[in-house]
């Protein structure tokens, strides 16, 4: 079974931390993904990564950032948290091509204080 | 990139069978429909996709309209762990730079009574 992991189910931050949140897939998927889930806005795309070191802009990348220097894993980093950023953070993973049914992390909850 | 419509909520009996229903009007020739659902406190799972023709897997079947404008999600016997928030994807493999991006909407909030 595909597993993505996330590194922690709930986090607390304060206002102006800096926050990283890692994903890890084990099954050499080349596209890697973060999506943050708000009420009554569904979830949304933050970022998105084809490949080693390559990233994209997804719909709303104001704020955040991301890393991936090895295959399986995908940073989220938020360089100084505001309150709008609490919110659940979901990482998912895919291989390339026409099916590439993604696969989700059990998700995140970060809260900002 | 093309939208879905879903109802909001629906409810349903236990080992009854449910009609989920999606409306794609706008949908491409190269769009997949991609079913997904999102048990409470978890990340969304993948249910089935189609282009075309309807599907069939262990979880699930996708009937997909003729002229393909909508499409539902038929789960045969649903049950209490069926209770979830089910979303309908377009997936555009026409090329491009869309790079696998899914836009998941609001989804439908199934409710299973016993």
């Amino acid at each position: 079974d595909v597993k993505v992991t996330q590194s922690s189910r709930y986090l607390v931050k304060r206002t102006g931390e800096k926050v990283f949140l890692e994903c890890v897939q084990d099954m050499d998927h080349e596209n890697m993904f973060w999506y943050r889930q708000d009420p009554g806005l569904g979830l949304r795309l933050i970022y998105f990564s084809y490949d080693v070191k390559m990233k994209e802009k997804g719909d709303i990348p104001e704020g955040y950032s991301v890393s991936r220097e090895k295959k399986e894993r995908f940073s989220l980093i938020l360089e100084s948290a505001s309150t709008n950023q609490t919110s659940m953070y979901l990482c998912a993973s895919s291989l390339q091509g026409t099916t590439d049914t993604q696969y989700f992390g059990p998700g995140t909850r970060l809260t900002v204080l | 990139d093309a939208k879905t419509t879903q109802p909001n909520s629906m409810e349903s009996n236990e080992e009854e069978p449910v009609h989920l229903p999606c409306n794609h009007s706008t949908i491409s020739g190269t769009d997949y429909i991609h079913w997904y659902r999102q048990l409470p406190s978890q990340g969304p799972e993948y249910v089935i996709h189609g282009l075309t023709s309807n599907v069939n897997n262990r979880m699930a079947s996708l009937a997909i309209a003729e002229d393909r404008k909508s499409s539902t999600l038929i789960l045969h016997r649903a049950t209490l762990r069926d209770a979830a928030v089910y979303y309908c994807i377009l997936r555009d493999v026409g090329g491009g730079s869309t790079f696998n991006k899914f836009y998941f909407g609001s989804g439908t909030k199934l409710n299973v009574k016993p």
